[in-house]
């Protein structure tokens, strides 16, 4: 079993849908990122939360410790949303663990 | 954008061949990892430093040496390509896993 484990691996929505991503990690951990990869690759840092919530623009990301789990939601879904959504969590040292990453299509 | 810069972009190489990539930060930043992306797997780390000729071995780390002899700059060598190593490879900066992390753009390398 992965020590992060994300869901669904892939999610088609239509634009203006309210999307949820789900990350599950089964270590302690001193921080959560999401991340984003667009086609041709390149990765971007979302957010990096250790408690709460956080909000950015129409990205919301949650994170319940003690339950050892996060949510990345995006509200009024757009096709230039469509990327892949990575979780990694930062445990022991200065390491991150990642995900496999969420397939995200957004169509018209 | 943070100043991290990967070179090459994309590289073609023969089995047997040594291969190296170069990441350059111009942020000054403590750490800085290799990942390897491969289909059907999250990232893997392969080496990180967390500083100047400080290094240390990641999950996939077999095949691969890594050296950092200065800040800016984090070298990983395959001193023997193999086809096992075809992979996109990215690196990474930051100061701590608390604070945000930065990534290059990836390097493609295909062995043949």
């Amino acid at each position: 079993k992965n020590e992060v484990e994300q869901s669904p691996q892939n999610l088609t929505a239509q634009e203006g849908e309210f999307i949820t991503i789900n990350c599950s990690y089964s270590v302690g951990i001193s921080a959560l990122h999401w991340l984003q990869q667009h086609p041709g690759g390149g990765i971007v840092s979302l957010f990096m939360l250790s408690s709460g919530k956080k909000k950015h623009g129409r990205l919301i990301a949650t994170i319940n410790i003690q339950e050892k789990h996060s949510s990345l939601h995006i509200t009024a879904s757009h096709p230039r949303d469509s990327a892949v959504y990575i979780c990694a969590v930062g445990t022991s040292g200065s390491r991150l663990t990642f995900g496999e990453g969420t397939q995200l299509t957004v169509n018209p | 954008d943070a100043g991290i810069t990967q070179s090459p972009r994309h590289k073609v190489t023969e089995t047997g061949t040594p291969v190296t990539l170069r990441c350059h930060q111009t942020e000054n930043h403590r750490y800085m990892y290799w990942y390897r992306q491969d289909p059907g797997h999250g990232l893997r780390l392969i080496h990180y430093s967390y500083g100047v000729k400080d290094t240390d071995k990641g999950e996939v780390s077999d095949g691969y040496s890594v050296s950092r002899s200065k800040t800016e700059d984090f070298l990983l060598t395959l001193e023997s390509a193999t086809s096992s190593q075809t992979s996109v490879y990215f690196c990474a900066i930051s100061e701590d896993v608390r604070t945000e992390a930065f990534f290059g753009q990836g390097t493609r390398l295909t062995v043949v």
